[in-house]
């Protein structure tokens, strides 16, 4: 009964490929979101949606394209993937409510090569 | 949102307390301070957060000062579990769920 989970856990494929990560949450929660965790370790921000509305884009590739069902779905696909785009893609939700805190799912590690 | 400042690792020993700083001496009057942790191979774990009263949870105790410009993370009784890198993050608290994660502390617990 996992909160947030992400499938898969790991991801292998070819450059030039295009590839989806699902997340899924059992929360309730309105809010979902996708952050990178590039090979420096750093955790930044992708994209957040609210009740299947965009609501942050943080200047990703348009090669990046969340697609949210329904509100307890965020799928990411990618589009022509680059070596640049290895890294940990961590999805994650929250409560619309002001300043609540994120439920972060464990991560889906992508390797391009 | 404030930048924050935390050294780069610390070490506790196991059984003790962990006493992790944060400096965010730019911190606006409506930002507050949250803890994340990030243990090897998982997604981040929200540990507390607060606006200028001291907090406690039943994993950790947030001080922060009167002036608001630093604060602690109080982890009191350390376990090998407990090793991970912790994050100090000051955001507004709007709800766009957008976290500006530094490097953090990375913290690790000898037995």
């Amino acid at each position: 009964d996992t909160a947030v989970s992400q499938t898969p856990k790991y991801l292998v494929t070819q450059m030039g490929n295009d590839k989806s990560i699902k997340c899924e949450q059992n929360l309730g929660h309105d809010t979902m979101y996708w952050y990178k965790q590039d090979s420096k370790k750093f955790l930044k921000i992708m994209f957040s949606y609210n009740n299947k509305e965009l609501i942050i884009n943080e200047t990703v590739p348009n090669r990046f394209s969340p697609k949210s069902p329904d509100k307890a779905h965020l799928n990411l696909h990618i589009n022509s993937l680059e070596l640049g785009d290895s890294a940990v893609y961590f999805c994650a939700s929250s409560p619309h409510s002001a300043g609540s805190p994120l439920h972060f799912g464990n991560g889906t590690r992508l390797t391009v090569t | 949102d404030a930048k924050t400042t935390q050294p780069p690792s610390m070490d506790c020993a196991e059984g003790r307390a962990a006493n992790l700083p944060c400096n965010h001496s730019t911190i606006s009057g409506n930002e507050y301070v949250y803890w994340y942790r990030q243990i090897h191979s998982q997604g981040p774990q929200y540990i507390i957060h607060g606006l200028k009263n001291n907090e406690t949870n039943e994993m950790a105790s947030l001080i922060i000062t009167e002036d608001r410009k630093s604060s602690t993370l109080i982890l009191p009784h350390a376990t090998l579990r407990d090793t991970a890198v912790y994050y100090c993050i000051v955001r507004v608290g709007d709800n766009t769920g957008k976290l500006i994660f530094g490097q953090g502390t990375t913290l690790q617990v000898k037995p």
